[in-house]
Formats: C-alpha cells, sequence, structure tokens
C-alpha cells in the first residue's frame, strides 16, 4: 500500500529554522520529492532525495532515511515569502515511476 | 521558454455539462500528467501518459477520459460534470527517464 503523513500546518518566525517531516510506507519506492506551492499557483520543485543523507541547497536541506521511511525539510534563515504549503512526493517504481503526494504542510512564516 | 500552459485559467459550469480542460507544453518532453488538488488532500493523480499512444488511469480516473492529440498536447474531459468535481486541476510533464515534474499554472473548475 501506500501512507504518506505530513503535519498539516506549522507556523514560524522571520530569520527562525524550521522542519517539515514527511513518513511514508510504500512498496517500490524510488525517490523523495520536495515541492513548494505558493496559494493558487503550481507546484515548484525544491529537492530529490534518493539515496540516504542530507542534501543542501541554499538555505533549504532536504535529508532521507530509506529504512525509516523518513524525510524531511529544512528551511533556515525564514523570509515571509517562504509562507506557502510543501508537498512531499514519493516516487513509486512500481507505479510507472508516479508520484504518490503527500497531503502538504502548510507553513505561516510571521514577522 | 520552454513552458506548461493550461486553458482554461477558471471556469464555472453547470452539473450535467460537458468540459475540457486543455494542457500544451513546449518542453519537448515525453510524459504528461493530470492531477486535481482538493483542499487537505494533496494532488492525486487521474490519468497519465508515456507518449501519444500511450494511456494509464491513475488513482481517481472514474468520471475522466483523456486524449494525448500529440506530444505536445493533452486534454482532460468531464463527460458529464457533477459537484464534487469542483477543484484545482494541475497538468504536468516530465521527460523520459526523469523523475522531476514540471506543473502547469493550474485551472480552477467549479461546478454548481
Amino acid at each position: 500500500g501506500q501512507n504518506i503523513d505530513q503535519p498539516t500546518e506549522m507556523t514560524a518566525t522571520e530569520g527562525a529554522i524550521v522542519q517539515i517531516n514527511c513518513t511514508y510506507q510504500t512498496s517500490g519506492f524510488n525517490g523523495l520529492f520536495w515541492y513548494q506551492q505558493h496559494a493558487g499557483e503550481a507546484p515548484t520543485f525544491l529537492s530529490y532525495n534518493v539515496l540516504d543523507g542530507l542534501e543542501e541547497k541554499g538555505r533549504f536541506s532536504s535529508f532521507l532515511s530509506r529504512s525509516k521511511g523518513y524525510s524531511y525539510l529544512l528551511l533556515k534563515e525564514l523570509q515571509m515569502k517562504d509562507s506557502a504549503s510543501y508537498l512531499c512526493a514519493v516516487i513509486k517504481r512500481n507505479y510507472g515511476q508516479n508520484f504518490v503526494f503527500g497531503p502538504g504542510t502548510r507553513l505561516s512564516v510571521l514577522p | 521558454d520552454a513552458d506548461v500552459t493550461q486553458t482554461p485559467r477558471n471556469r464555472i459550469t453547470k452539473t450535467g455539462k460537458r468540459i475540457m480542460l486543455e494542457c500544451s507544453q513546449t518542453k519537448g518532453h515525453d510524459r504528461m500528467y493530470w492531477y486535481r488538488q482538493d483542499p487537505g488532500l494533496g494532488l492525486q493523480l487521474i490519468y497519465y501518459s508515456f507518449d501519444v499512444k500511450d494511456i494509464n488511469k491513475g488513482e481517481i480516473s472514474d468520471g475522466y477520459s483523456v486524449s494525448r492529440q500529440a506530444q505536445a498536447k493533452f486534454s482532460l474531459s468531464l463527460e458529464s460534470a457533477i459537484p464534487n468535481q469542483t477543484a484545482l486541476y494541475f497538468c504536468a510533464t516530465s521527460e523520459f527517464g526523469g523523475n522531476e515534474q514540471f506543473f502547469g499554472p493550474g485551472t480552477r473548475l467549479t461546478v454548481l
């Protein structure tokens, strides 16, 4: 089966660090993506992890542990423009290499 | 710039009407996808196509049909729209052998 969980909402302060978790239970795992989506807009790519460990890209980092079925997205030096939904998506090898998306986490950054 | 476009961007229709949503891409990608998004439910895959002669059902294909008219065009039809099909619809593309998907701007559909 497939089950992807993320917290529904999070709040953080401008300049702070926030960690958004994603847990998954799925067969045929073949990678995990994080996308950012501002309200009413298209999702945009943030990161891709296929091997265990941390991938860093500027203020954003993503971590994967395949044995634990766990990933997190770390956002540093938060800015107001980071207020958005963050979508975790798992690629399933036995689902045509398609994505299965989590419900998304809505992050609000407060001044 | 190579892009993914969707038309219309907004549509209000009545129950029972036939609706077509269009997606075009200039990325040259073989693979195209249709998703719907409902508040709190994330993105759910409706249909996907890996090339012009290939059409596959996703998680929630009931009530929908698709047509892949060309490599660059993938349309989604609602033969007889119903209110619970009110949602935000996204088209996406990806390269053969690639993993990242590129999304269009979305179509907001309201069925009254």
